[in-house]
């Protein structure tokens, strides 16, 4: 089975300017996760959805970060206006049921620069 | 709230010692534990998980953890380090066995040395 697909994998972009993070999850797989890395940091969540609605969108930094998941396939990730800090790694998981019985499947990752 | 601590940024073996990385948890509940290996340019993947079950837990390429309860530990083993394990290593903890988010220590990069 295909894995959990980001894009773009890298993404520079200067101050003020709009990104947007793709995620293809795993097919039918209802969870959906975001977590980034700031440099050397922990990996901190982000969000999560269940099929198409945000379960807990607790980890989101501030309102900049605005996340869909259209019809409960694909789920981006849109940054706007981008900040310096919010350059870092973001990873998208996913999962079809239960954390502790199927873990979390995760992506390569998109790297943000921001400059 | 969860928390992880793993102790050692950075870990250097040779090839053939025994690996071992630190973790510590703190959870009010029962926790779900995980170990996370990421190969560059790769995403994460899952090494093994501590569900309640057996408290010493096999997982893939030889690696295995210990959950010690009155430790609040889940250090990672392996006997033999071979180069293809050089990597970065995350421990994380989830509050309970629902879908629910997973709370990452700082990682720890694991270098071989021949």
């Amino acid at each position: 089975e295909a894995g959990v697909t980001q894009f773009p994998s890298h993404s520079v972009i200067e101050k003020g300017q709009t990104v947007t993070l793709r995620c293809d999850p795993i097919s039918g797989h209802d969870n959906l996760y975001w977590y980034r890395r700031v440099m050397g940091k922990e990996i901190k969540f982000l969000l999560h959805f269940v099929k198409e609605s945000k379960q807990d969108e607790s980890g989101m930094p501030n309102n900049r970060f605005l996340a869909e998941r259209t019809g409960g396939t694909y789920s981006t990730l849109k940054v706007q206006p981008a900040e310096l800090e919010d350059s870092g790694v973001y990873f998208c998981a996913s999962s079809p049921g239960q954390v502790s019985t199927y873990g979390y499947t995760f992506g390569s990752g998109t790297r943000l620069t921001v400059v | 709230a969860q928390s992880v601590t793993q102790l050692g940024s950075h870990v250097s073996v040779s090839e053939g010692a025994l690996v071992l990385l630190r973790c510590n948890y703190s959870s009010s509940v029962p926790p779900y534990l995980f170990w996370y290996v990421q190969y560059p340019n790769q995403g994460l993947q899952l090494l093994l998980k501590y569900t309640s079950a057996a408290t010493l837990v096999k997982g893939i390429n030889g690696f295995e953890a210990e959950f010690k309860k009155s430790e609040t530990s889940f250090h990672l083993t392996k006997p033999s380090a071979h180069m293809s394990d050089a990597a970065e290593y995350f421990c994380a903890v989830s509050a309970s066995g629902s879908a629910r988010q997973l709370t990452f220590g700082s990682g720890t990069q694991l270098t071989v040395l021949p």
